[in-house]
């Protein structure tokens, strides 16, 4: 049971394009929606995140848009550059004491061209 | 660096052996997670601590996984008769609060 959708699977950008994920879950319980950036062979690295009581959060380039009635949020990546080419992973994470753990989507594989 | 460190990166055994992985979390963080991930996915969860108490596991750590931290310190993974299947990256996380989880480099396990 995916309860957390991702799309797309791959993005191909152009240097100082905008880069747009989204994703959408099921669980009304999740009240924790982080973004993680991977690089190959690494760990994900906490990159934004943001609660269902606020619609927009921004840290310098990166943007999350949250739309609770839809249950959606998408990442958005101004100016992109070379060095954002990686997969991106939305989360979800419940506020009960056993709902501690991420659920995370497919991944986008973003790739910023020159 | 006071990150989340791993060891080892990378381990290959042969089919039917046992497999240790150590998780050495952010200094006084008292949540400690274990996922894995395999090729093109996002990772999924396996277990979880609070302190040294493991509060959840997942229906993906079968009988032949154990996970402890002792001490509510570091944790250790054990995989015990190693399946091809069981080959992907093990990825160990940690926080304080329970949100904001921060992972260290994961683990890569290749089952011969």
């Amino acid at each position: 049971q995916q309860q957390v959708k991702q799309s797309p699977q791959s993005l191909i950008v152009q240097k100082g394009g905008i880069s747009i994920i989204n994703c959408a879950y099921e669980n009304t319980a999740f009240d924790y929606f982080p973004w993680y950036q991977q690089f190959p062979g690494k760990g994900p690295a906490l990159l934004i995140a943001i609660r269902p009581d606020v619609s927009e959060k921004k840290e310098g380039r990166f943007t999350i848009s949250f739309n609770k009635s839809a249950k959606q949020f998408s990442l958005h990546i101004m100016d992109s550059q070379p060095g954002d080419s990686a997969t991106y992973f939305c989360a979800a994470q419940g506020n009960t004491g056993t709902a501690s753990k991420l659920t995370f989507g497919t991944g986008t594989r973003l790739q910023v061209t020159l | 660096d006071t990150g989340v460190s791993q060891n080892p990166r990378h381990k290959i055994t042969k089919r039917g052996q046992n497999v240790t992985f150590r998780c050495d979390p952010i200094s006084e963080h008292n949540r400690l997670y274990w996922y894995r991930q395999t090729l093109g996915q996002g990772p999924e969860f396996l277990t979880y601590f609070q302190n040294e108490a493991q509060l959840e596991k997942s229906r993906l750590l079968s009988d032949r996984f154990s996970a402890e931290r002792p001490k509510g310190s570091f944790s250790t993974l054990e995989i015990q008769r190693t399946e091809q299947g069981d080959s992907a990256m093990y990825l160990c996380a940690s926080s304080f609060s329970g949100k904001e989880q921060y992972f260290g480099p994961g683990t890569r396990l290749t089952v011969t």
